[in-house]
């Protein structure tokens, strides 16, 4: 099966930087994505890796490291709005099916 | 594209009863997954299609949960008998699939589920 580990909370300072951890164990492994949640809504697409390195989207940048089945989320300059759950997903098998982590709760304070 | 619409948006029923969603994904999409999230939780997997064949359904899931993709177009999750511990928020998405890249989930906005 798949199983994935994240932080259950982090807080973070209005313009600072946070980075969001997550390892996984899953076999036939195809890529890692991240995903936003705000209380009440669904969940939104943020990036995605399939090798190692590091993605830019913005103000969000993502890493993957698969020897060590290991990538974060990391958020610059940090604005109230980024105050969401933040979910690393994998997708694995021949299939590609998606399978997600327990999320993480950001809150940003002024 | 109109997004991924789930329907009802909520929905309350009695123990025991039989309830039925439906999902109408983005329409290029080949792909279509359902989840199931709690408060405080990641979505869980349920069950996913390509086009009309169903691929995976969770081990999790007992024999009471069952779905279908007719025609490959929408989907419904029905669930048979339902108990108190089955509430949750029920949530589709849908993705293309060219059978190499991953293209992201897009979500509806959930049914939510209420069994008193």
């Amino acid at each position: 099966g798949q199983s994935l580990e994240q932080p259950s909370e982090v807080t973070a300072v209005e313009g600072a930087i946070v980075q969001i951890n997550c390892t996984y164990q899953t076999s036939g492994f195809y890529g890692l994505s991240w995903y936003q949640q705000h209380d009440g809504g669904a969940p939104t697409f943020l990036s995605y890796n399939a090798l190692d390195g590091l993605e830019e989207t913005g103000r969000f940048s993502s890493f993957l490291s698969r020897s060590d089945s290991y990538g974060y989320l990391l958020l610059q300059e940090l604005q109230m709005k980024d105050s969401a759950s933040y979910f690393c997903a994998v997708g694995s098998g021949g299939y590609q099916k998606v399978t997600f982590g327990t999320g993480t709760k950001l809150q940003v304070i002024p | 594209d109109t997004g991924v619409s789930q329907n009802p948006r909520h929905k309350i029923t009695k123990r025991g009863q039989n309830v039925t969603f439906r999902c109408d994904p983005i329409s290029e999409h080949n792909r279509l997954y359902w989840y199931r999230q709690t408060l405080g939780q990641g979505p869980e997997f349920l069950t996913y299609f390509q086009n009309e064949a169903q691929l995976e359904k969770s081990r999790l899931l007992s024999d009471r949960f069952s779905a279908e993709r007719p025609k490959g177009s929408f989907s419904t999750l029905e669930i048979q008998r339902t108990e108190q511990g089955d509430s949750a928020m029920y949530l589709c998405a849908s993705s293309s699939w060219g059978g190499v890249s991953n293209s992201p989930l897009h979500f509806g906005n959930g049914t939510r589920l209420t069994v008193t």
